[in-house]
């Protein structure tokens, strides 16, 4: 069955530091991958996506992600975190014979220290 | 990039009643999905909503409990039917964007049950 794992429920990190979040994923075919953030109290946003081609992806707001598909990881990165950076950050999975739907990880709340 | 508005953004119930929210897209759309994120939780599907025919459900989830609507291609509604306080959740609208190969996320209703 497909899956999508956060190992990391919670991660501090220093204003300014770097940042990368881990995400993992169970899925047979190529998988479309997408990071999206969630503010307190807000939707979510899509900060980046993966579907075919070069394995590193950029995003806004300074993010990154890289697809390495002998590792099934979609690691998401970025160089220094700001304070407006924290949030609860969810990897997902889309099904690309099921176009749409998507499979969420567990999710990682960042906290950010000044 | 698709323009989502959900209608209420939050809500308190009693329970034992009915509430439907409303999903309303910029422009035509082919998939519409409804997602449920429980409190502190991830975001599970719970149906895509067709346009034309009946919702398709996730394991898990019914129609006589969340009978969904979509008689456009730009509009889907979402009703929680009989609520109880574990129904106390953010609903929300996300559709896929074919051209742009990405999926967008409305702001969310937060309903709680009291």
């Amino acid at each position: 069955a497909q899956s999508v794992t956060q190992p990391d429920i919670h991660i501090t990190v220093s204003e300014g530091a770097s940042l990368e979040l881990r995400c993992n994923y169970s899925y047979g075919a190529t998988p479309y991958l997408f990071w999206y953030v969630q503010s307190p109290g807000q939707g979510l946003q899509l900060l980046l996506k993966y579907f075919s081609g070069d394995t590193l992806v950029q995003g806004i707001k300074g993010f990154e992600a890289e697809f390495k598909r002998s590792q099934s990881s979609f690691n998401l990165r970025k160089p220094s975190v700001h304070w407006s950076d924290a949030a609860e950050y969810f990897c997902a999975v889309g099904l690309s014979n099921q176009g749409g739907k998507l499979i969420f990880g567990q999710g990682t709340e960042l906290s950010v220290k000044p | 990039s698709a323009v989502i508005s959900q209608k209420p953004s939050r809500d308190i119930c009693q329970r034992g009643t009915s509430l439907t929210i409303q999903c309303q897209v910029d422009s035509q759309v082919t998939m519409m999905f409804w997602y449920r994120q429980q409190p502190g939780q991830s975001l599970t599907l719970i149906a895509t909503a067709n346009q034309g025919s009946e919702a398709t459900y996730e394991s898990g989830f019914v129609i006589d409990k969340f009978p969904i609507s979509r008689p456009n291609l730009t509009f889907s509604t979402l009703t929680v039917s009989n609520m109880s306080p574990e129904d106390s959740s953010i609903y929300l609208c996300s559709v896929e964007d074919v051209v742009g190969n990405t999926i967008y996320f409305g702001e969310g209703s937060w309903l709680t049950v009291v």
